[in-house]
């Protein structure tokens, strides 16, 4: 069955510093992979997705994930944290069947420290 | 104008009683879901209708009924609600089921059952 897993439930960083949200997923081909962001009381926003092609994605308030196979991972990077990037970051994977199905994980909630 | 619009956006009712929400996009999607965050901040899938027809039903009680007057609109309503109801209920809307994982979210709206 497909899951995803995001293993750091809760992270904090220094406004400036290199941020990194990983995700693992688990399905059987070649995955659809998401990333959303939820700001408090919103709902969710797609900030980068990956079908195909470059395993490198760049997405939207310069966050960028890498689809590495090998590993069933698809962590999600930002070199410079900005205070408007707390949130809680989901990442997700597209069930096959033509049903527009996602599967979301657990969610990781970003603290930034001034 | 909002493109995924829900209300109420709190409801806060006693066990037992019948609640409906209400959902609207304006995005011209042929595709529209509802899902459900728990406490824990757990995303699962509910429901979706593709053009008014349903095409995903994830095991939900069938105290929950969903309905599509046509494929702008995707209402909710709960019968008997129960304690384990309380929730964050999320409408969705995307271009199709082809797996383009592009959802775009309402702002959601808050169930409290007491």
């Amino acid at each position: 069955a497909q899951s995803v897993t995001q293993p750091d439930i809760h992270i904090t960083v220094s406004e400036g510093a290199s941020l990194e949200l990983r995700c693992n997923y688990s399905y059987g081909a070649t995955p659809y992979l998401f990333w959303y962001v939820q700001s408090p009381g919103q709902g969710l926003q797609l900030l980068l997705k990956y079908f195909s092609g470059d395993t490198l994605v760049q997405g939207i308030k310069g966050f960028e994930a890498e689809f590495k196979r090998s590993q069933s991972s698809f962590n999600l990077r930002k070199p410079s944290v900005h205070w408007s990037d707390a949130a809680e970051y989901f990442c997700a994977v597209g069930v096959s069947g033509n049903t527009g199905k996602l599967i979301f994980g657990q969610g990781t909630t970003l603290q930034v420290k001034p | 104008d909002t493109a995924v619009s829900q209300t109420p956006k709190y409801l806060v009712t006693q066990m037992g009683n019948d609640k409906s929400i209400k959902c609207e996009q304006n995005l011209g999607h042929d595709t529209m879901y509802w899902y459900k965050q728990d406490s824990k901040k757990f995303l699962k899938i509910m429901f979706s209708y593709n053009n008014k027809e349903l095409i995903i039903n994830e095991t939900v009680p069938n105290r929950f009924s969903p309905k599509s007057p046509d494929k702008a609109h995707l209402n909710l309503h709960i019968n008997s609600l129960e304690l384990g109801d309380s929730a964050v209920y999320f409408c969705a809307s995307s271009s199709g089921l082809l797996n383009t994982g592009e959802l775009f979210f309402g702002e959601g709206s808050r169930l409290t059952v007491l």
